[in-house]
């Protein structure tokens, strides 16, 4: 199975700075069907990114998804206060699913 | 539009089974799979396997073999997961979720999930 490594495991900024989170596959993502999803503490997945850079319906566009074969990034430009969370990637380009272990952006 | 629409919270003893639900629609039901995925309390996103929409086989993940079961009713376009002999360690939030092809790109859908709670 595919291994998903996120990094750094926590990143500590403040609003309006950028943020860039890593996801690196142990082996090449199928199609580059690599998503991104935010999670705030008692809150249900939120999808952000799907397909490595394609926005998900709704997602303001400071949230930018890039990279291929087993590297993507997620970037936000400028970070806003509702954007503190922790965010996961995940492929689906090959069976089973797998997930990273997730990066928590926290409030520097 | 897709939308996977779960059943409600469940509370349970310990011993006891429950079952959660997988409502779609938007989609032709039978022409993706339905994933399971597990989210204990502080910690990820765990699979804990899948089910063939098709033809009704399961696959289950490592750990996730024995107690849980997945089955479909095609005729309501649902999926289920169900868990026996429920232990405190089951307590956690379940979701379902289909990766359907949308203009030519496979699109994540995830349900809202399911917060199952087991305490005595």
């Amino acid at each position: 199975e595919i291994v998903l490594t996120q990094s750094p495991g926590t990143l500590s900024l403040s609003p309006g700075e950028r943020a860039t989170l890593s996801c690196r596959a142990s082996q090449s993502v199928s199609s580059s069907y690599l998503a991104w999803y935010q999670q705030k503490p008692g809150q249900a997945l939120r999808l952000l990114i799907y397909g490595a850079s394609s926005r998900a319906t709704g997602i303001p566009d400071r949230f930018s998804g890039s990279g291929s074969g087993t590297d993507f990034t997620l970037t936000i430009s400028r970070l806003e206060p509702e954007d503190f969370a922790v965010y996961y990637c995940q492929q689906y380009g090959s069976s089973p699913l797998t997930f990273g272990g997730g990066t928590k952006v926290e409030i520097k | 539009q897709v939308q996977l629409v779960q059943s409600g919270s469940e509370l349970k003893k310990p011993g006891a089974s429950v079952k959660v639900s997988c409502k779609a629609s938007g989609y032709t039901f039978t022409s993706y799979a339905m994933n399971w995925v597990r989210q204990a309390p502080g910690h990820g996103l765990e699979l804990m396997g899948w089910i063939n929409t098709n033809t009704g086989h399961p696959t289950y993940a490592q750990g996730f073999t024995g107690r849980f079961v997945f089955s479909l009713d095609t005729s309501v376009n649902t999926a289920y997961l169900q868990i026996s002999s429920l232990k405190a360690e089951d307590t956690a939030v379940y979701y379902c979720a289909s990766f359907v092809e949308m203009a030519t790109i496979r699109t994540p859908y995830w349900g809202q999930g399911t917060l199952v709670t087991v305490s005595s």
